[in-house]
């Protein structure tokens, strides 16, 4: 089956601690994409990567960081420096030849405490 | 002004009615859109790329109007299951690649 995972679905933090979101594909996508969505909201870019070991700020990139070692993968790390980072956190790929034709995981909501 | 921009809504309409969202973006150089609909607390799904002369996928139908600016989804014959948000998409790659989606417009659709 292709397709986009996250892990985990719900993760709880306390304020002040680091924590990493996975984000694997397996559809050979070049580009992937980092985006937060808070209640009511559209969704808003954080970082994207349209090869390996490259990678992009978004729109709200501060308190972030990500990497992209390998084509199927890139993890997203919310930082303590990050003010607000309770939210509904969504992985995208897409073929850069298809307009950017984006598919979603199923995403991860953080609740930081 | 906002890069997208959507009407949020919500639509109420009942069973089998035929429903129009428009999107208006602000960037003339915008080159790929799309439209995906986001159910309740899960992720979007891509509904259908809106391609410059128009293009249809069963109910759904995706207009371009770049003169104007904006993209627009018809739904014909709504079913209860197409209550959801719709969410449109604008991409450009000129500058910088650029991708920006509409906060949504959320749709009910009654019995």
């Amino acid at each position: 089956d292709g397709g986009i995972t996250q892990s985990p679905k719900y993760l709880f933090r306390k304020e002040g601690q680091n924590v990493t979101l996975s984000c694997e594909q397996n559809l050979n996508h070049d580009a992937m994409y980092w985006y937060r969505q808070d209640p009511g909201q559209g969704l808003r870019l954080i970082y994207y990567s349209q090869i390996v070991n490259d990678f992009q700020k978004g729109d709200i990139a501060e308190g972030y960081s990500v990497s992209r070692e390998k084509k199927e993968s890139f993890p997203l790390t919310v930082t303590s420096a990050q003010k607000n980072p309770t939210a509904f956190y969504l992985c995208a790929s897409s073929m850069m030849d298809r307009g950017y034709e984006q598919y979603f995981g199923p995403g991860t909501r953080l609740t930081v405490t | 002004r906002k890069e997208v921009e959507q009407d949020p809504g919500p639509f109420n309409v009942p069973e089998g009615a035929t429903v129009a969202f428009n999107c208006t973006y602000s960037n003339s150089a915008s080159q790929s859109f799309f439209w995906y609909r986001q159910d309740c607390r899960k992720e979007p799904k891509l509904l259908m790329s809106v391609y410059s002369s128009g293009n249809e996928d069963g109910r759904f139908t995706a207009q371009l109007n770049r003169a104007s600016q904006y993209i627009s989804l018809l739904i014909r014959d709504s079913k209860l299951s197409d209550s959801a948000t719709y969410l449109c998409v604008v991409n450009s790659n000129t500058g910088g690649f650029k991708t920006i989606f509409g906060a949504g417009t959320r749709l009910f659709v009654k019995a």
